[in-house]
């Protein structure tokens, strides 16, 4: 079992779409979650932190799932410009585990 | 802030060259990372250090590569001799301090191509 699992994707929904990506871990005593979201060609960057209580930035909701060791990224009224590869990534760098892993990545491409 | 810089962008070379990749973090950021992305493989970390000092190593592939940091604005990556399996896109990332965990900042990339 890879230790970041994410949806294989790609995801091809209409503008204007609610669309939902979960992502799994295998350490339980993970403690940062991230996602990243990644255009072609370019670098990662930040989308947002997951917090235990949940996040929400306008458009975007984040959860974790201690119980069932998961995160969630739910993306609402997509746009165009949310076509991109999103990340997962837990970081467990600085504990016993020290390590940073990277899911490989979602696609999501938003149609008109 | 100019955020994360890297040189070159692009870098083709041959096979056995010795290749050096360039970094600079943001300015009064502490950790600085070091990654490598391929189709295959995905982003995975190679090194990364805390205040000029490197903490692990542990992702470096093998001796062919090698990471220093001689002070807190400039880094560099070199592979030599350089092999066709190192071409991937590599990244330079730096986060604030504290905690190892913080957010990071990625630089655009290197894309190396070893023919």
């Amino acid at each position: 079992r890879k230790e970041v699992e994410q949806d294989p994707g790609p995801f091809n929904v209409p503008e204007g779409a609610t669309v939902a990506f979960n992502c799994t871990y295998s350490n339980s005593a993970s403690q940062s979650f991230f996602w990243y979201r990644q255009d072609c060609r370019k670098e990662p960057k930040l989308l947002m932190s997951v917090y235990s209580s949940g996040n929400e930035d306008g458009r975007f909701t984040a959860q974790l799932n201690r119980a069932s060791q998961y995160i969630s990224l739910l993306i609402r009224d997509s746009k165009l410009s949310d076509s991109a590869t999103y990340l997962c990534v837990v970081n467990n760098l600085g504990s016993s585990a020290s390590k940073i892993i990277f899911g490989s990545g979602t696609r999501l491409s938003i149609r008109p | 802030d100019a955020g994360v810089i890297q040189s070159p962008r692009h870098e083709v070379t041959e096979m056995g060259q010795e290749v050096t990749l360039r970094c600079k973090p943001i300015s009064g950021h502490d950790y600085l990372f070091w990654y490598r992305q391929t189709m295959m493989r995905g982003l995975e970390l190679l090194i990364y250090f805390n205040n000029n000092v490197p903490i692990d190593d542990s992702g470096m592939p093998e001796d062919r590569f090698s990471a220093k940091m001689p002070n807190a604005s400039f880094s560099t990556l070199k592979i030599q001799p350089s092999e066709p399996r190192d071409s991937a896109v590599y990244f330079c990332a730096s986060s604030l301090r504290e905690r190892v965990t913080d957010t990071q900042y990625f630089g655009p990339g290197t894309r190396l191509t070893v023919l």
